[in-house]
């Protein structure tokens, strides 16, 4: 089984930078996904690793380490439009199954 | 605008009732997926089709029967429901089935049907 753990709610001030991080065990790692859900709304993509290291994309980069089963989502220059749920997602192909295994969610509240 | 669609947004039925959700997916993906979210708990994968073949059913209860007629539909028929069973489900689809090694299972969601059970 998988077990992925991320904080609950956070809340960050506008122009700030931010770090949710995600920490998952696994049987098979095979990639990690990050995506964003505003309420009421689909869970849209916004990053994906499977090796180590920082992965850069405009105001958002997100970092994996395979070796401490971690992982973060770093937002720079937060905007009010930043406020939403972020969910870390994990593929394990040691469970022998096609799902990727999704953590709770932080809920990320940006403020003035 | 999203490539997935899911038809109805909102549904309210009684526990005896029959309806179906439906989804649609435009992106050409060979996968498509349900989903349940439920408040304050993850993500929770209940079906899996590939290619109209059901692969994964993930210990779901009969009450919920998938059907996936061709790879751009895919519905959800409820039956006698419980409250419990209130929540968001949302469907999904990617361009192939796979736990993850590639981009290719990058997952498209709709925008879901917030189902309450009375």
């Amino acid at each position: 089984g998988q077990n992925i753990d991320q904080p609950t709610e956070m809340t960050a001030t506008e122009g700030a930078i931010v770090q949710i991080n995600c920490t998952y065990q696994t049987s098979g790692f095979n990639g990690l996904f990050w995506y964003q859900q505003h309420a009421g709304e689909a869970p849209t993509f916004l990053s994906y690793n499977v090796l180590d290291g920082l992965e850069e994309k405009g105001r958002f980069s997100s970092f994996l380490s395979r070796s401490k089963g971690y992982s973060y989502l770093l937002l720079k220059e937060l905007q009010m439009k930043d406020s939403a749920s972020y969910l870390c997602a994990v593929a394990d192909s040691g469970a022998g199954s096609y799902q990727l295994t999704f953590g709770k969610g932080t809920k990320l509240s940006v403020i003035p | 605008e999203t490539g997935v669609t899911q038809t109805p947004r909102h549904l309210v039925m009684g526990m005896t009732n029959k309806k179906s959700l439906k989804c649609e997916q435009h992106l050409g993906h060979n996968a498509m997926y349900w989903y349940k979210q439920s408040a304050k708990k993850p993500l929770e994968l209940m079906f899996v089709y590939s290619l109209e073949e059901r692969v994964e059913n993930n210990s779901v209860p009969s009450r919920f029967s998938p059907e996936c007629p061709n790879s751009s539909h895919l519905f959800l028929h409820l039956h006698t429901l419980q409250p419990e069973d209130s929540a968001l489900y949302l469907c999904a689809s990617s361009q192939d089935l796979g736990a993850g090694g590639d981009l290719d299972t990058e997952a498209f969601f709709g925008q879901g049907t917030r189902l309450t059970v009375v």
